[in-house]
């Protein structure tokens, strides 16, 4: 079992639906994740962090967060064309193991105008 | 502004060449790291170093070297014993729950 597990994609919505992205985990101690959205060859860009569970928005995204199933996802409404990119889902490592992020393959999202 | 500098943007290796691939940063992180990137997949980790002049091996590190000999840089070489080095390269740095990354390094085997 990969320690992050993502939707395998492409996922394509027309504009203005709402995208949905999910993300499973392995580790049950882990505490932190994030979401980040990369355009091809581009670096990632951080979307969303967080930390509780529960619903977390910023704007057109909202993260949701559940520990005891082990799942985060981001939804994405009113998805613009701009919002075509991979998203990644990444969880961060335990200090003791340099708190590295540890990334899901990616999804690839495409919104049709 | 601060931020994480990675250079050269593009690289070609010929067989059997080392080659290194630059990273500084100038915000005063202590943990920095290397990811490689195939197409289509999420980042593996190859080497992470959490202070000057120690660094842990990542998932990948088999045919990589790194050094930190200073806070600001974090060098990433690729050996002539990885076989297939072809990949997007990013270097990114810590604090906290901060994460930065650079803008990346395209190797290419010629």
């Amino acid at each position: 079992q990969k320690e992050v597990e993502q939707n395998s994609g492409p996922l394509s919505v027309p504009e203005g639906a709402i995208a949905s992205l999910n993300c499973t985990y392995s580790d049950r101690g882990s505490q932190s994740f994030f979401w980040y959205r990369q355009y091809s060859g581009k670096s990632p860009e951080l979307i969303m962090s967080i930390y509780s569970n529960g619903d977390k928005e910023d704007g057109r995204f909202t993260a949701q967060l559940n520990k005891a199933s082990q799942y985060v996802s981001l939804l994405i409404r009113d998805s613009q064309p701009s919002d075509s990119a991979t998203y990644l889902c990444a969880v961060q490592g335990p200090y003791n193991q340099g708190g590295k992020l540890i990334f899901g393959q990616g999804t690839e999202l495409s919104v049709k105008p | 502004d601060g931020g994480i500098t990675q250079s050269p943007k593009y690289l070609f290796r010929k067989e059997g060449q080392n080659v290194t691939l630059s990273c500084e940063q100038n915000l005063n992180h202590d943990a920095m790291y290397w990811y490689r990137q195939d197409p289509g997949q999420g980042l593996r980790l190859i080497y992470y170093s959490q202070i000057v002049n120690d660094f842990q091996k990542g998932d990948i590190a088999e045919g990589y070297s790194v050094s930190r000999e200073k806070k600001e840089s974090f060098p990433l070489t690729v050996t002539s014993a990885q076989k297939n080095p072809t990949a997007f390269y990013l270097c990114a740095s810590r604090l906290n729950y901060g994460y930065t990354f650079g803008s990346g390094t395209r190797l290419t085997v010629v």
